[in-house]
């Protein structure tokens, strides 16, 4: 099966600096990429996804860039601020069955931290 | 999001004891989920269904049971075959062939005393 692996699992920067966050699936017939973001004791929140016939998506302070070859994609924050401290979740899901979908395998999540 | 409720929120079971979980969801989604959240960890998922009568064993399922007899509900039982039960457990769905995206419930905290 598919098998997410996420770095860092925690990461600190100062405010106004940029966060990456990286993530690698295995699996090279996963076609649809989202990161969620959960702050404590809440569910996960959409922020982002890309798909497998896009190289890079931007909405505001947010981007990922995926590389099918290498079979990776990341997130980047901009112009970080407080409100962006939260864990983030990368994930990769493949549509196998006649359906059209099968399960979302989720990273192990970054703890990202905003410095003041 | 707010098309999918669980309840209860909070949960608390004596050991021994089976408890299930409710997830409705108003959003005429096809497909729905269970995930296990331990405190700290990511998620891990426990049993998913894609359509009415059918359902699938996620990574996790030993020690739970589901059942998908409408569409729009996919209550999850945490049986006393569980071991380690406490957690967040997240309910979430999506529609089929229609760009993946999976939305999830406010959650259930479910804790052993």
């Amino acid at each position: 099966g598919e098998n997410v692996e996420q770095h860092p699992s925690t990461l600190s920067v100062q405010e106004g600096d940029s966060a990456v966050i990286k993530c690698t699936y295995s699996d090279s017939a996963s076609n649809y990429f989202p990161w969620y973001k959960q702050e404590l004791g809440k569910r996960p929140q959409l922020i982002i996804d890309i798909r497998s016939n896009v190289g890079e998506k931007k909405d505001q302070r947010i981007a990922v860039t995926l590389n099918k070859t290498a079979k990776h994609f990341s997130l980047h924050i901009t112009e970080t601020q407080p409100e962006d401290s939260a864990v983030y979740f990368c994930a990769a899901w493949r549509s196998l069955s006649n359906f059209g979908n099968e399960k979302l395998t989720f990273g192990t999540g970054t703890r990202l931290t905003i410095i003041p | 999001d707010g098309g999918i409720t669980q309840s209860p929120k909070y949960l608390f079971r004596k050991e021994g004891q089976n408890v299930t979980l409710s997830c409705e969801q108003n959003l005429n989604h096809d497909a729905m989920y269970w995930y296990r959240q331990d405190p700290g960890q990511g998620l891990r998922l426990i049993y998913y269904s894609q359509i009415v009568n059918d359902f699938q064993k996620g990574d996790i399922a030993e020690g739970y049971s589901v059942s998908r007899e409408k569409k729009e509900s996919f209550p999850l039982t945490v049986t006393s075959a569980q071991k380690n039960p406490t957690a967040f457990y997240l309910c979430a769905s999506n529609r089929l062939n229609s760009g993946n995206t999976i939305y999830f419930g406010e959650g259930s905290w479910l804790t052993v005393v």
